[in-house]
């Protein structure tokens, strides 16, 4: 079974702060996704890497930035947190761009305060 | 811009009813169809998935049935089970840029022993 986890389930940090999120696959997937998820409003795609630091924009890109710089971890980065960041964060792999499901992971509950 | 109407948003069915989920799309270019089914506390799970080669997709009590010109499919969830009880999303993603899998607003489905 793929296996995708994440750093944290829950996680606090204060406006203005640096936020690191990370997220590892064991199934040497080649991509990896990272959504948001709101109430209402599903799953919003962040960013995507298709390879080591490849990455492409999502849709909702602004106020964050990735890291890819091993095959199995893509780390999503917050540069300085704000209120409307705080969310459902949801990161994903997929085994190569010719294939179509995602595994996803457990999710980390981001409160910024 | 959701790209994908999920509706109802929540949905109570008594054991054993038939549970019905609906989704309409708006791109003609969307040929993968699939259905996440997410627990609290954890990430969505692919759950079945259909394209528009063919009108209906069965997998145990799960049943995708699609209508190409209408824009619209749907899961039908039989004899439903309290363990059904989740948070169910549809989605949607064309084959020229299966990256951007655009994600329904999730139905929340609560099946009452």
């Amino acid at each position: 079974d793929v296996k995708v986890t994440q750093s944290s389930r829950y996680l606090v940090k204060r406006t203005g702060e640096k936020v690191f999120l990370e997220c590892v696959q064991d199934m040497d997937h080649e991509n990896m996704f990272w959504y948001r998820q709101d109430p209402g409003l599903g799953l919003r795609l962040i960013y995507f890497s298709y390879d080591v630091k490849m990455k492409e924009k999502g849709d909702i890109p602004e106020g964050y930035s990735v890291s890819r710089e091993k095959k199995e971890r893509f780390s999503l980065i917050l540069e300085s947190a704000s209120t409307n960041q705080t969310s459902m964060y949801l990161c994903a792999s997929r085994r190569d761009r010719v294939t179509d499901t995602q595994y996803f992971g457990p999710g980390t509950r981001l409160t910024v305060l | 811009q959701q790209q994908v109407k999920q509706s109802p948003q929540s949905l109570i069915v008594q054991k054993g009813g038939i549970s019905i989920i609906n989704c309409a799309y708006e791109n003609t270019a969307f040929d993968y169809f699939p259905w996440y089914q997410q627990f609290p506390g954890k990430g969505p799970a692919l759950l079945i998935a259909i394209r528009p080669d063919v009108s209906e997709k069965k997998e145990g009590r799960f049943t995708i049935s699609f209508n190409k010109s209408a824009k619209q499919f749907s899961l039908h969830i039989m004899d439903s089970q309290p363990g059904d009880s989740a948070t169910y999303f549809c989605a949607a993603s064309a084959a020229y840029n299966n990256n951007d899998m655009r994600f329904g607003a999730g139905t929340r489905l609560t099946v009452k022993p």
